[in-house]
C-alpha cells in the first residue's frame, strides 16, 4: 500500500505569516491529493482536491501544489481561525491512506 | 448541496458488534461515494471503508476486511457500517463522509458518531 507522511508534526507561528506543510506519497499518485482542515473538536473539512484545486468558499490564503510523489499546503497568512490539525490523503483508488497529520498553532 | 446524518452514539462491550448509520440529503444517492472513517482519542484519520452504491461491492481497509461490513440502502438513502469482535482500542469517533463518483474525495461529512468500547 502507498503510505503518506507529513511534516512538520506540529507547528507555531505568529498571525500573518506564511505556513508550509509538506506530504508525501511513497508511490506516484499523480494529482490526486486532497487537503482536509480539522479545527479543535469540529468535523473535518474538504480544502483542497487535485493537488491545487480550492473547494468553494476556502479562504485565497489557502494554495496546494505538487504531484507524483511531493505536494505542499501553503497559507500565506496565518489566521487565528486556521488553528486546526491538516490532513493530506490519497483518493484515485483503495485504500484511501491519510497522512498522520500536522497541527497549527498560534505563536 | 450534501446533508449527511449519522446515528447517535454508542457504548459497547469488547466482543459484542456495532451497528452505525448515515442518511445522505440531496443529489442521487446510487452515484455517491459513501465512506467511514474513524479517529480514536488524540488520534488522526483513518480511513475504514467506501461503498458506491450503484457499483455494490465496498472498497474495505485490509486490517478490518475480517470484521466489517458496510451496506447501502437506496430506498432509504441510508448506508451502514457494522464492526463486529469490538475491542477497547476500537473506542474511536465514526465519521461517514460522501463524495461523488470512483474518484472521490471527502467532500461532505457527519457530524460523527462517539463508539466506547468498555467492559
Amino acid at each position: 500500500d502507498i503510505e503518506m507522511t507529513q511534516s512538520p508534526v506540529s507547528l507555531s507561528a505568529s498571525v500573518g505569516d506564511r505556513v508550509t506543510i509538506t506530504c508525501r506519497a511513497s508511490q506516484d499518485i499523480n494529482y490526486y491529493l486532497a487537503w482536509y482542515q480539522q479545527r479543535p473538536g469540529k468535523v473535518p473539512k474538504l480544502l483542497i482536491k487535485e493537488a491545487s484545486t480550492l473547494q468553494s468558499g476556502v479562504p485565497s490564503r489557502f494554495s496546494g501544489s505538487g504531484s507524483g510523489t511531493h505536494f505542499t499546503l501553503t497559507i500565506t497568512s496565518l489566521q487565528p481561525e486556521d488553528v486546526a490539525t491538516y490532513y493530506c490523503q490519497r483518493y484515485k483508488s483503495a485504500p484511501f491512506t491519510f497522512g498522520p497529520g500536522t497541527k497549527v498553532d498560534i505563536k | 448541496q450534501v446533508q449527511v446524518v449519522q446515528s447517535g452514539a454508542e457504548v459497547k462491550k469488547p466482543g459484542s458488534s456495532v451497528n452505525v448509520s448515515c442518511k445522505a440529503f440531496g443529489g442521487i444517492f446510487s452515484s455517491y461515494a459513501i465512506s467511514w472513517v474513524r479517529q480514536a482519542p488524540g488520534q488522526g484519520l483513518e480511513w475504514m471503508g467506501t461503498i458506491i452504491p450503484l457499483y455494490g461491492t465496498p472498497k474495505i481497509a485490509q486490517r478490518m476486511q475480517d470484521r466489517i461490513r458496510i451496506i447501502a440502502d437506496e430506498s432509504t438513502r441510508t448506508a451502514y457500517m457494522e464492526l463486529s469482535s469490538l475491542r477497547t482500542d476500537d473506542t474511536a469517533v465514526f465519521y461517514c463522509a460522501v463524495g461523488f463518483g470512483s474518484l472521490s474525495t471527502f467532500d461532505y461529512w457527519g457530524q460523527g458518531i462517539p463508539v466506547t468500547v468498555s467492559s
